[in-house]
């Protein structure tokens, strides 16, 4: 069974600094591996996937994550935030026989600070 | 390209009553998923559809049930509503189920 474990339900950073925000999965299979945004009363957009092409996965709005098989891990970074960052931030991992079911992290709340 | 529609937006039940939402995927896209969105119990999967049929179903009573349209439109239903249903529920499309799924603005339930 899959799940995922996102480390720290609030993170908060002043503008200008380095964004991380952790996610480690369980799956018994290769994994597709997802990271979304969600603003208030928003759905969720999808900020980047990882599908084994390769580890360093590049998103939008300057964001990328990194896959590390030995750590099970798929941590979210930004060099530079920015005041629009601030949102909730889910990770999610769907394996290729569960078809588009996705199993969510509890999400975390960044917080950009000026 | 639209993207994935939902509606209504907003919705007033009370208890015991059913309600039905509506999803529009992007054009092209066959697949269909259903999530339920609490701040207690998070994210989670309801089920899936994928050219009329449902494919995979997550752990929720019976009382919440959906279908497919030929034209890939999907509703979902619940029936006999608790206050615990009160919930935004969102609906994903993609082309096909392993792809990537793209997310509507969902449809905030609250139930009386």
């Amino acid at each position: 069974a899959q799940s995922v474990t996102q480390l720290g339900s609030h993170v908060s950073v002043s503008e200008g600094a380095l964004v991380l925000l952790r996610c480690n999965y369980s799956s018994s299979v290769p994994p597709y591996l997802f990271w979304y945004v969600q603003y208030p009363n928003q759905g969720l957009q999808l900020l980047l996937k990882y599908t084994s092409a390769a580890t360093l996965v590049k998103g939008i709005n300057g964001f990328e994550a990194e896959f590390k098989k030995s750590e099970t891990s798929f941590h979210l970074t930004k060099p530079s935030a920015h005041m629009s960052d601030a949102a909730e931030y889910f990770c999610a991992v769907s394996e290729e026989t569960s078809g588009s079911r996705l199993t969510f992290g509890e999400g975390t709340q960044l917080t950009v600070n000026p | 390209k639209a993207g994935v529609t939902q509606t209504p937006r907003y919705l007033i039940k009370t208890r015991g009553q059913q309600v039905t939402l509506s999803c529009s995927p992007i054009s092209g896209h066959r697949s269909v998923s259903w999530y339920q969105q609490t701040p207690g119990q998070g994210l989670q999967f309801l089920f899936e559809y994928f050219s009329e049929t449902q494919r995979n179903k997550g752990n929720f009573p019976g009382r919440f049930s959906g279908r497919q349209f030929s034209n890939s439109r999907s509703e979902m239903n619940v029936s006999t509503l608790e206050l615990g249903d009160s919930a935004l529920y969102l609906c994903a499309s993609s082309t096909y189920p392993t792809d990537t799924q793209y997310f509507g603005p969902g449809t905030r339930l609250t139930v009386l």
